[in-house]
């Protein structure tokens, strides 16, 4: 399978809003898009998943276009504690990680 | 338990030497998965179980690897001959079921995972 594409990392500061985008150019029909969040020395935790259109929970947002090529998470007024790795795996049941967003947020 | 339990934490061992890494999946969840995470990259597959069964080891490395499950919940990951390039976080996750074609997956719990260095 081959992996998702997104950016290497960004940059942002308390109480802005973050969006991160991922490329699924090889999603399955079947497959969800999920979304997970490191921190170190922690495994990934699950954030959320959609299949299309919009999801959103006490964390984040899912955006998903039609064609399912891409996804956009989006976390609103981010503060310190968000700052970790965001991942979007490949895959609706092995997922295939990459290498992730790392997001950074200053005060 | 509340979440996924690995053990050790850390692990350091000599190259040569055989290691053994356990995995408490949460109660109740049949498929169980095995990741290796090296610093600065994404979790790499290794294996999943269904159940009792290995539904799919392609990720394993090679044959110094080799992971079980007896009863359907405690696995153990179990490494041969360790070599340098096998130091990395060992990550175990497990889900209350695995894929299932259309079904609505289930979001992967992972536990802390266990650092094995082999010096």
């Amino acid at each position: 399978l081959a992996k998702t594409t997104q950016p290497i990392s960004m940059d942002s500061y308390e109480g802005q809003e973050v969006n991160i985008t991922c490329s699924h150019n090889n999603i399955a029909t079947n497959d969800y898009i999920t979304w997970y969040q490191q921190f170190p020395s922690q495994g990934p935790r699950f954030i959320i998943q959609g299949y299309k259109t919009k999801v959103t929970n006490e964390v984040a947002s899912l955006f998903i276009p039609a064609d399912r090529k891409s996804s956009t998470l989006s976390l609103p007024r981010v503060s310190l504690s968000d700052t970790a790795v965001y991942y979007c795996p490949q895959g609706g049941g092995k997922l295939i990680f990459g290498q992730g967003t790392e997001l950074s947020v200053k005060p | 338990g509340a979440g996924v339990s690995q053990t050790p934490s850390n692990k350091v061992t000599e190259k040569g030497k055989y290691v053994e890494l356990r995995c408490d999946p949460i109660s109740g969840h049949t498929a169980l998965y095995w990741y290796r995470q090296s610093l600065g990259q994404g979790p790499e597959f290794l294996i999943y179980f269904q159940g009792t069964g290995a539904a799919d080891d392609s990720g394993l490395p090679n044959d110094r690897f080799f992971a079980v499950r007896p009863e359907g919940s405690v696995s153990t990951l179990k490494i041969q001959r360790t070599e340098r390039g096998d130091s990395a976080v060992y990550l175990c996750a497990s889900s209350p079921r695995g894929w299932a074609g259309a079904s609505i997956p289930y979001g992967y719990t992972f536990g802390s995972g266990t650092r094995l260095t082999v010096v």
